[in-house]
């Protein structure tokens, strides 16, 4: 059966802090690992990795995937109040792009 | 573009009662998916379309859900009967497939009650 796991669940820290949140991941037919922050609505769109070792950035957020050792992370530096989401890592799986998602960590970050 | 456009945003039902939710994809995507979020299993995947083709149900928890693509720009969810036990948010999402870029858009999601 195909595994997404994150870690922590759960996060709380202070604006300014730097988070790392992890992804690891068991399944067959990997294509992709996908990103996504969710707030109070739908899931949107943060990172695609798909090559071992090739850092993306998108200003205080940045993500890389290890497909030897099968997992990934995301850090977010210099917090702020709006970086509170529950934040989701998925793997895109298969011929039919079948995206299968964890259960996600919830970051609260406190001014 | 308008998104994915879901519908109804909210719905609060009785046990037992039908529900039906829809779903139109953005235009131009050819995969369509459903997933279900609920605080003690995260976001999971119910049953995914291809070319308005359902290719894995096996996220369909039982019986009482079933899902329709009748053409490529709609498709619906539905619950019958239902039970408190499904009351979840419902997301539908669609994507293109494309294996150099593909990313999935969510909709706004319907979030079921059933009391």
């Amino acid at each position: 059966e195909d595994k997404v796991v994150q870690s922590p669940l759960s996060l709380v820290v202070h604006e300014g802090d730097t988070v790392t949140l992890n992804c690891s991941y068991e399944v067959t037919n990997f294509r992709s690992l996908l990103w996504y922050k969710q707030e109070k609505k739908a899931p949107t769109f943060l990172f695609m990795l798909t090559s071992s070792g090739i850092e993306k950035k998108s200003g205080r957020l940045s993500s890389i995937l290890d497909k030897k050792e099968l997992f990934s992370i995301l850090n977010i530096t210099a917090t702020q109040t709006g970086d509170s989401a529950i934040y989701l890592c998925a793997v895109l799986i298969g011929s039919n792009y079948k995206l299968t998602f964890g259960k996600g960590t919830l970051l609260t970050v406190n001014p | 573009d308008a998104g994915v456009i879901q519908s109804p945003r909210h719905e609060v039902t009785e046990m037992g009662q039908e529900v039906t939710l829809r779903c139109k994809p953005i235009s131009g995507h050819n995969s369509l998916f459903w997933y279900r979020q609920t605080m003690m299993r995260g976001l999971e995947l119910l049953i995914y379309f291809n070319n308005n083709v359902p290719i894995d149900d096996s996220g369909m928890p039982e019986d009482r859900f079933s899902a329709k693509m009748p053409n490529a720009s709609f498709s619906t969810l539905k619950i019958q009967p239902s039970e408190p036990r499904d009351s979840a948010v419902y997301f539908c999402a669609s994507s293109t497939g494309d294996i150099h870029g593909n990313t999935i858009y969510f909709g706004e999601g319907s979030w079921l009650t059933v009391v």
